[in-house]
């Protein structure tokens, strides 16, 4: 079975100061991974994803990812945050079953940046 | 833009009568999902539509349903919705195993 951990629930910062979301799956078999933001009251928008090939994955609004195999992360980074990525942010995984992607959520990680 | 709309955004209703959540989209995507998000909470899958078949996670509530019409819209009804309902709902669609858009949410209330 398939398993996200993300380890911090929230994180403050400051604005214009480097930010990592740290994010852990667990899967036997080859995954997709996501990370996602979440505006409040609104619906999830695609940051950025891994597929396959380059370990760095850059993303949407400055953002960039780590696929580390070994260490089964994918951590979120950003080398300096603005007062409008406070969002809840969800880092997921996915495996093709039958045609489709079942997205398995972490429980999320609230980033809060301030000014 | 290509888009996926969820009509109405916030939804009102009483305990135990029926409520019925819309989706659209105009990707043309093959797979719809819906999923229900509750307060500080992930998204956790309902079911999903591949074309016309129907796939229902084992855990969700009979009180929980969906038609797919056709390919670009998709609804969600719950029959008697409770307290515990209430909740964001939200509606994805992707193209195959390729990467899920979703919509903006309903958010539904149960008085």
């Amino acid at each position: 079975a398939q398993s996200v951990t993300q380890l911090d629930s929230q994180v403050p910062v400051f604005e214009e100061a480097p930010v990592e979301l740290r994010c852990n799956y667990s899967s036997s078999v080859s995954v997709y991974l996501f990370w996602y933001v979440q505006y409040p009251n609104q619906g999830l928008q695609l940051l950025l994803k891994y597929l396959s090939g380059s370990t760095l994955v850059k993303g949407i609004n400055g953002f960039e990812a780590e696929f580390n195999k070994s260490q089964t992360s994918f951590h979120l980074r950003k080398p300096s945050v603005h007062i409008s990525d406070t969002a809840e942010y969800f880092c997921a995984v996915s495996s093709s079953s039958g045609g489709y992607n079942k997205l398995i959520f972490g429980a999320g990680t609230r980033l809060a940046v301030h000014p | 833009d290509a888009m996926v709309i969820q009509n109405p955004r916030y939804q009102v209703t009483q305990f135990g009568k029926p409520v019925t959540l819309s989706c659209s989209q105009t990707l043309n995507h093959n797979v719809m999902y819906w999923y229900q998000q509750k307060s500080s909470q992930a998204p956790k899958l309902l079911f999903h539509y591949y074309d016309k078949d129907f796939n229902n996670e084992a855990d969700t509530p009979d009180n929980f349903q969906s038609r797919r019409p056709n390919t670009s819209f998709c609804f969600l009804d719950i029959r008697s919705p409770g307290l515990g309902d209430a909740a964001m709902y939200l509606c994805a669609t992707s193209r195959a195993d390729y990467e899920q858009y979703f919509g903006p949410g309903t958010r539904l209330t149960v008085t």
